[in-house]
């Protein structure tokens, strides 16, 4: 199975700044997720990293809100900008080529007060 | 869009047999999972389960697939304490290529 580091694991942030999560794999995989958790609620797909494109994002979540790197097939960034204490989450990276393969990162549990 | 529900809560004594449910709506999903998430850290894969399968067992963990009913079910065997977490189901269209998450259910084992 992949191994995947998330950086921070937490952050305290003030309202109106941005936090850059990173989400680095030990090996090359073609499909990164990125995923929010909210205090005591299910995962909900943020967006699909792709690299060399755009990243696709699902109903409810914009690039200006939520932009997302992928220069590579390892390393993916989700920032969550102009931050407000309702985007107080855990964000999860994901990765897997089959469908057999869903790993998740450990998470970024973010505060912002 | 795909929804996916679980209870919220399970309690059992240790020792004892725990039954996770889980159902689901679109019938043409291929892939199902259950994910395990202990307090502070992020999601652990335990088992997944192909549609075509009715059964799936891996040591202690049983899972049942009801595809008429769209019904899932993780069974923990020998239920200890270390096995309290927040189990989630999850399930894999592959019309909209992406897995969609129950609500997550709250095991928690009593000595």
């Amino acid at each position: 199975s992949a191994v995947i580091s998330q950086k921070p694991s937490r952050d305290i942030c003030q309202r109106g700044t941005s936090l850059t999560i990173q989400c680095q794999v030990d090996s090359q995989v073609t499909m990164m997720f990125w995923y929010r958790q909210q205090p005591g609620q299910s995962l909900t797909l943020i967006a699909t990293a792709n690299q060399g494109s755009e990243a696709t994002y699902e109903s409810g979540f914009v690039i200006d809100k939520f932009p997302i790197s992928r220069p590579n097939l390892t390393f993916s960034t989700l920032t969550v900008s102009n931050m407000s204490p309702e985007d107080s989450s855990i964000y999860l990276c994901s990765v897997g080529d089959r469908v057999t393969e869903a790993f998740f990162g450990q998470g970024t549990r973010l505060t912002v007060v | 869009g795909e929804d996916v529900e679980q209870s919220l809560f399970l309690s059992v004594r240790e020792g004892d047999s725990s039954v996770i449910n889980c159902t689901y709506t679109d019938s043409s999903s291929t892939y199902l999972y259950w994910y395990k998430q202990e307090p502070g850290a992020g999601l652990q894969l335990l088992t997944y389960i192909f549609s075509n399968m009715d059964m799936k067992q891996d040591q202690r963990l049983t899972v049942l697939l009801n595809k008429k009913d769209k019904h899932l079910s993780l069974r923990i065997a020998d239920t200890q304490t270390g096995d309290s977490a927040i189990y989630f189901c999850a399930v894999f269209t592959g019309g909209g290529n992406k897995l969609t998450f129950g609500t997550g259910t709250q095991l928690k084992v009593e000595l």
